[in-house]
């Protein structure tokens, strides 16, 4: 079996750096991927880590620590479009397996 | 344009009425998923097909169908056993095995009524 945990809820203000973590129990682990989901609207794919470490794409960056189970992701110079439902996921068991998500964190950008 | 489209957008349906939704890809994808989406929640697997003439049931099969008689479709089918079958119905796609992307189609909001 697994679980992801996300917090269900953040807010932010417009410009600042935000991070939303995600804790995973697996019974394997092959990589953590995080989707973006706009109110209405499908996910789409916005990073993948399968080793330790910081991925940077643009002002999203997102980041894995197998040993703790944990990811985060990271958006700086937050903007208004932002606001959005960030999921954290992973394929269990690993293989050829669908995703599995979390629950989702609502991040809210305030001005 | 590659992608998935998912028909109709919105669909209302009286209870006990199955329901059929359409989901098709032009992405070469071998890989195809349902899954459901309930206000505030995460996405729940309802079925996958990895190939042609083969599915599996995901967390949440029951009151649902499929079938995947081609590479580009695979449609899901709402039946009357559903208990609460209103909800954002979501396809995804992915290429194979070695890749973690899944491409999301539009969804389709139904509301049985």
């Amino acid at each position: 079996g697994q679980s992801l945990e996300q917090p269900s809820e953040v807010t932010a203000v417009e410009g600042a750096i935000v991070q939303i973590n995600c804790t995973y129990q697996t019974s394997g682990f092959y990589g953590l991927s995080w989707y973006q989901q706009h109110d209405g609207g499908a996910p789409t794919f916005l990073s993948y880590n399968a080793l330790d470490g910081l991925e940077e794409t643009g002002r999203f960056s997102s980041f894995l620590s197998r040993s703790d189970s944990y990811g985060y992701l990271l958006l700086q110079e937050l903007q208004m479009k932002d606001s959005a439902s960030y999921f954290c996921a992973v394929r269990d068991p690993p293989g050829n397996t669908p995703l599995v998500f979390g629950k989702g964190t609502r991040l809210s950008v305030i001005a | 344009d590659g992608g998935i489209t998912q028909s109709p957008k919105y669909l209302f349906r009286k209870e006990g009425q199955n329901v059929t939704l359409s989901c098709e890809q032009n992405l070469n994808h071998d890989a195809m998923y349902w899954y459901r989406q309930d206000p505030g929640q995460g996405l729940r697997l309802i079925y996958y097909s990895q190939i042609v003439n083969d599915f599996q049931k995901g967390d949440i099969a029951e009151g649902y169908s499929v079938s995947r008689e081609k590479k580009e479709s695979f449609p899901l089918t709402v039946t009357s056993a559903q208990k609460n079958p209103t909800a954002f119905y979501l396809c995804a796609s992915r290429r194979g095995l070695d890749v973690d992307t899944q491409y999301f189609g539009p969804g389709t909001r139904l509301t049985v009524l």
